[in-house]
């Protein structure tokens, strides 16, 4: 309902697997974003994508891999992830980047690693 | 790093009454923005206001700003139980503006 759409919704995962966030946005926005959202944190922002270009990475470890193949697409690919990377993973899209832009967002993947 | 800095964490009110939330952030803004999220759900846009802008309002939502104090605040009117949630504030910054620094959320509850 809120345009922008993530799966799955729960993933559990052993540190030694390989998955992939997806999300996808049904609106017409040219910038999506990662962002995680960690008990007792504030909201950190992973990745920025404008026109299928990145142009923010926050010093993400190399374990999260982004990929952007079109401007309705983004994907997180995961690997030998650490159990403090446990959190909720939320992606949000704008029509274009900046700070006078609403941002959209899924509801989430409750990621758990064990 | 952490730019907006809500108060309080935590709000507990009856239903009907207002609620007040605050937001404090350090360096110069454009924009500043208010979000709410329910449990278990994403972050829903409420409100953007500009930094040459005082006062906004958007039905039961009335949110001010003041960039001399470099605060903003919430305002919630005639509080219902499906207003409990947690409100973020978001800012940019005036430099390398291309995204959105978020505070940790005041947790809003209505009591019937």
């Amino acid at each position: 309902e809120t345009g922008v759409t993530q799966t799955p919704r729960h993933l559990v995962m052993g540190m030694t697997n390989k998955k992939s966030l997806k999300c996808e946005q049904h609106l017409g926005h040219n910038a999506m974003y990662w962002y995680k959202q960690s008990a007792k944190k504030p909201l950190e922002l992973m990745f920025v994508y404008n026109f299928k270009e990145q142009t923010e990475n926050n010093s993400v470890p190399s374990r999260f891999s982004p990929e952007c193949p079109n401007s309705s697409h983004l994907f997180l690919h995961l690997h030998t992830l650490q159990p403090e990377d446990s959190a909720l993973y939320l992606c949000a899209s704008s029509q274009a980047t900046g700070g006078n832009q609403p941002q959209h967002f899924g509801d989430g993947t409750r990621l758990s690693i064990l | 790093s952490q730019q907006g800095e809500e108060d309080p964490q935590a709000l507990s009110i009856q239903e009907g009454e207002n609620a007040t939330m605050n937001c404090s952030y350090k360096t110069s803004i454009n924009n500043l923005q208010w979000y709410r999220q329910n449990s278990g759900r994403g972050l829903v846009h409420l409100i953007l206001i500009r930094s040459n802008e005082r006062e906004k309002h958007s039905g039961r939502l009335r949110v001010t700003l003041d960039t001399s104090k470099k605060s903003s605040s919430l305002l919630i009117t005639a509080s219902r139980a499906a207003d409990t949630a947690s409100y973020f504030c978001a800012t940019d910054l005036i430099q390398g503006a291309q995204k959105l620094v978020f505070g940790q959320g005041t947790r809003l509850t209505i009591n019937p």
